[in-house]
């Protein structure tokens, strides 16, 4: 079975800190796919990243970074110098070979206060 | 493209109530699915479809029913509407099972059942 764990229910930083949030998945497939997606207060799901399991390259986008280590089953997402538009609900997912269908974290909210 | 659609944004049902949540994607998106979200759950998958025709159950099928007779659309049917069914529900779309596309969500139908 597929799982996803994001041990951190709530974080709150002061604008400008840089903070981490933490997800690690169990799956038996070999080929898989990671997801981050970002929930705003105003609802809607919007598309992060998506790594597959044979690129464990870092990837950075602007003040966005992610981590991804096989060895440790994680795939943490950092925001560097946060900011308060950063504040919402994030879900790490997971899917896996052919059309199994994505099964998600519980996710993080992050609060950035001025 | 409008991308992926659900009408109504929100509804309040009575107990025992029946309604069809609707979902529709101009994308010629093959693979479509429905997640219902609760507080502290994360999104939970109810039914998806890898096209039209073909239906599945997700994690939480119970209550809910879907047909997929075109490609664009992808209704969620709540037989009998209970309590326990208030949350968000999403619709997401791509082009084919989770390993290889990205899923995109729609705005999401919010539903409250006295």
């Amino acid at each position: 079975a597929q799982k996803v764990t994001q041990a951190q229910t709530e974080i709150s930083v002061v604008e400008k800190e840089d903070v981490t949030l933490d997800c690690v998945y169990e799956t038996r497939d070999t080929t898989y796919y990671l997801f981050w997606y970002k929930q705003p207060p105003s609802g809607e799901l919007v598309f992060l990243i998506r790594r597959n399991s044979f690129d464990e390259q870092n990837e950075i986008s602007g003040r966005y970074s992610w981590n991804f280590q096989k060895s440790t089953s994680s795939f943490n997402f950092t925001i560097t110098a946060s900011q308060v538009v950063d504040s919402a609900v994030y879900f790490c997912a997971l899917s896996g070979r052919g059309n199994t269908p994505l099964v998600f974290g519980k996710g993080t909210r992050l609060s950035v206060i001025a | 493209n409008a991308g992926v659609t659900q009408t109504p944004k929100f509804q309040v049902l009575k107990t025992g109530q029946s309604m069809t949540l609707q979902c529709a994607q101009d994308m010629n998106h093959e693979y479509m699915s429905w997640y219902r979200q609760d507080p502290g759950m994360g999104l939970r998958l109810i039914h998806y479809s890898v096209g039209a025709g073909i239906t599945d159950q997700g994690e939480v099928p119970n209550g809910y029913n879907v047909s997929r007779s075109t490609t664009e659309d992808f209704p969620l049917r709540l037989l009998s509407a209970a309590p326990s069914q208030t949350s968000v529900y999403f619709c997401a779309s791509s082009y084919s099972g989770g390993l290889l596309e990205t899923q995109y969500f729609g705005p999401g139908t919010r539903l409250l059942v006295l």
